[in-house]
C-alpha cells in the first residue's frame, strides 16, 4: 500500500522568505499523480499544485513550485517571497491513475505541515 | 458557478443517533468521495463511489454509510455504531485524472 509522510509538523517562514515543506511516499507503482493541498484556518480544502509522476520537468505555480525526485519518492514544495495569507496547514497526497473498478484515483495523504508566517 | 456544497456545516448527534451528511456537486464528475480529518491524523477516506449505484469502503468505513442514487449527490450516515464520531468531514469529487475538488466541510460533534 501507498503511504505519504510528511516529517514536519510545523515550519515557520519570515514574511517575504522562502520556506520548503518536505513530502516522500513510498509505491510500487511507476505512473501516479502528486499534490499540494493548503488548508487555511476556514477548513477549506485548496489545491496548491500537482505533478505527474512521468513529467520530469518540476511544476510550478507562481510563487510555488515542487522538487520531484522520482528515485528517491521526494515532493517537496518550495514557496518563495511568503506572505502572511499562506499561513495554513499543507497536506501531500498521492494518486494512483483514475481505473473504475478499483481503488484507483483515491487520494492518500501525508498527516500535514502546519506553516506560519511571521510579519 | 460550480462546486460541491456540503451540508449542514455544523451537525450535533446525540447518543444512539444517526445524523446524515450532505454533498451535492453540480460539476458533473463521476467519482465521489468522504474524508474525516482529526487532529493530527490529516485525512483519512470513508467510501468513495466511482459511478451510480456503486461505492466501496475506504480505511475506516466503521460505522458509516454512504448511498449513490443520483451523480450528484453522496450523502454519509454516521450510525450510532460509530462510537467516536466527532471530528471535521469532507466530501470531495474528481472526473478521470483531474485532482479532487473538495467541498466546505461539516463538523460534527457529540452533545
Amino acid at each position: 500500500a501507498q503511504t505519504v509522510t510528511q516529517s514536519q509538523p510545523e515550519m515557520s517562514v519570515q514574511e517575504a522568505e522562502t520556506v520548503t515543506l518536505s513530502c516522500t511516499y513510498d509505491t510500487s507503482e511507476s505512473d501516479y499523480y502528486l499534490f499540494w493541498y493548503k488548508q487555511p484556518p476556514s477548513r477549506q480544502m485548496i489545491l496548491v499544485i500537482r505533478q505527474e509522476a512521468y513529467k520530469q520537468q518540476n511544476a510550478t505555480e507562481n510563487r510555488f513550485s515542487v522538487n520531484f525526485q522520482k528515485a528517491a519518492k521526494s515532493f517537496s514544495l518550495k514557496i518563495s517571497d511568503s506572505q502572511l495569507g499562506d499561513a495554513a496547514m499543507y497536506f501531500c497526497a498521492y494518486r494512483s491513475p483514475m481505473n473504475y473498478g478499483g481503488s484507483q484515483g483515491n487520494l492518500i495523504f501525508g498527516k500535514g505541515t502546519k506553516l506560519s508566517v511571521k510579519p | 458557478d460550480g462546486g460541491i456544497t456540503q451540508s449542514p456545516k455544523y451537525l450535533f448527534r446525540k447518543e444512539g443517533q444517526n445524523v446524515t451528511l450532505s454533498c451535492e456537486q453540480n460539476l458533473n464528475h463521476d467519482a465521489m468521495y468522504w474524508y474525516r480529518q482529526d487532529p493530527g491524523q490529516g485525512l483519512r477516506l470513508i467510501y468513495y463511489s466511482q459511478i451510480v449505484n456503486d461505492f466501496q469502503k475506504g480505511d475506516i468505513a466503521e460505522g458509516y454509510s454512504v448511498s449513490r442514487e443520483k451523480k450528484e449527490s453522496f450523502p454519509l450516515t454516521v450510525t450510532s455504531a460509530q462510537k467516536n464520531p466527532t471530528a471535521f468531514y469532507l466530501c470531495a469529487s474528481s472526473i478521470a485524472w483531474q485532482p479532487q475538488h473538495f467541498g466546505d466541510g461539516t463538523r460534527l460533534s457529540i452533545l
